[in-house]
């Protein structure tokens, strides 16, 4: 099992500028989440969902969308990239069975010029 | 709104050393608390989860506990080595979403 992955590793975009980061998990997951982590803020959740075809807001969901088409993907997408979103982004999933432990991919280093 | 603290921020201490890392949460109806270890430049590993139910688990040289009553959770490491250097965050929460603190950065020298 490759667990979650996350493409792509690094990203330079100019402001105003698109992008989508995908995440994928081969763990039949219901539940997947993306975070951003910043320094002195720790992660903070942006965006999750609860099954495919389901999305809800997290803690700082302004200026991010998301899917959730296939139950193994989660788009988080920036429509017109700020200097703010400059950030390290990841991606988390769980079962909804038993004790909800998060599973975390390798992170998306984003930086906005 | 629901917080987690970690303190210190950051700590050094000599291998071979027993040390603990401190986590306080707010929420009282916590459902689960969550140990990770972050390396610099990489994602995070889970380390270990604690149920509401549960008071302790054990991994390795690792054990976390939870204290409910006290918003508390300790991680206790034995026997420290250069290859725990790291840093190591708490969250906390459940299905819905995890409330993370901003980590202690722990230096093993040798």
């Amino acid at each position: 099992n490759a667990g979650v992955t996350q493409t792509p590793k690094f990203r330079v975009l100019k402001t105003g500028q698109s992008m989508t980061l995908l995440c994928a998990q081969d763990m039949n997951h219901e539940y997947m989440y993306w975070y951003r982590q910043d320094p002195g803020m720790g992660l903070r959740l942006i965006h999750y969902s609860v099954g495919e075809g389901t999305t809800a807001k997290g803690e700082v969901p302004d200026g991010y969308n998301v899917s959730r088409l296939k139950k193994q993907n989660f788009l988080l997408g920036l429509e017109s990239a700020a200097p703010s979103q400059t950030s390290v982004y990841f991606c988390a999933s769980t079962d909804s069975v038993d004790s909800y432990e998060q599973y975390f991919g390798p992170g998306t280093r984003l930086t906005v010029t | 709104k629901q917080e987690v603290t970690q303190i210190p921020a950051a700590l050094s201490v000599p291998e071979g050393e027993n040390l603990v890392l401190n986590c306080s949460f707010t929420d009282s109806a916590i459902y689960n608390l969550q140990w990770f270890r972050q390396d610099p430049g990489k994602g995070l590993t889970s380390l270990l989860l604690i149920q509401s139910s549960q008071r302790e688990q054990t991994s390795g040289r690792l054990n976390a506990s939870l204290d409910k009553s006290s918003g508390r959770s300790t991680l206790y490491i034995a026997a420290s080595q250069p290859g725990d250097s790291a840093t190591y965050l708490c969250a906390e929460g459940g299905f819905q979403k995890l409330v993370f603190g901003t980590g202690t950065r722990l230096l093993v020298s040798p």
